[in-house]
């Protein structure tokens, strides 16, 4: 079974800094694909990203990138100078071909005017 | 396109008693899951449905169930509400089936039992 571990369980930092949340993931299978959402307080789960397993290559859009790295299972996101807007819960997810979605248990980021 | 739409935002019920909550997906898409979020459990897949056939089912007891209609809105139910099923209950539309798309959320219902 597919495995998601967000270690970091809140982050606080000081608007402008950069920030990196980790997530690491279990699974035997070499076709998945992984997600990041972001859950504001509002509630709603907001899709970031998804990259499927054979594609390796980092992202950048606009403060945020990801770096997946299969050699080590992570694909952990930064957030370059972080905003008050940017605090949120952020989750990230994995989900094999037709299996549902299983989720980290979220990294609550703090960014602090 | 509008997103998906969650009815009703909120709801109070009282132990025993029976819920119904409803998803209308993004036009187009005709997946759509469900998931309970619990401060304790996190965010847990109850069912999934593509094109009114259940897909795949999370492990909840029978109380919860749900179906699709043919213009892909969804319906969850739960009978018998216990305490613990206060939560915050999220559904997601998809366009396809399979982990190549994205799932998109509604704001989701916050269910609180009393």
């Amino acid at each position: 079974a597919q495995k998601v571990t967000q270690a970091q369980t809140e982050i606080s930092v000081v608007e402008k800094e950069d920030v990196t949340l980790d997530c690491v993931y279990e699974t035997r299978d070499t076709t998945y694909y992984l997600f990041w959402y972001k859950q504001p307080p509002s509630g709603e789960l907001v899709f970031l990203i998804r990259r499927n397993s054979f594609d390796e290559q980092n992202e950048i859009s606009g403060r945020y990138s990801w770096n997946f790295q299969k050699s080590t299972s992570s694909f952990n996101f930064t957030i370059t100078a972080s905003q008050v807007v940017d605090s949120a819960v952020y989750f990230c997810a994995v989900r094999l071909g037709n299996t549902p979605l299983v989720f980290g248990k979220g990294t609550r980021l703090s960014v602090i005017a | 396109k509008a997103g998906v739409t969650q009815t009703p935002r909120y709801l109070i019920k009282t132990r025993g008693q029976q819920v119904t909550l409803s998803c209308s997906p993004i036009s187009g898409h005709r997946s759509v899951s469900w998931y309970q979020q619990t401060p304790g459990q996190g965010l847990q897949f109850l069912f999934e449905y593509f094109s009114e056939t259940q897909r795949n089912k999370g492990n909840f007891p029978g109380r919860f169930s749900g179906r699709q209609f043919s213009n892909s809105r969804s319906e969850m139910n739960v009978s018998t509400l216990e305490l613990g099923d206060s939560a915050l209950y999220l559904c997601a539309s998809m366009y396809g089936t399979g982990g190549f798309y994205e799932q998109y959320f509604g704001p989701g219902t916050r269910l609180t039992v009393t």
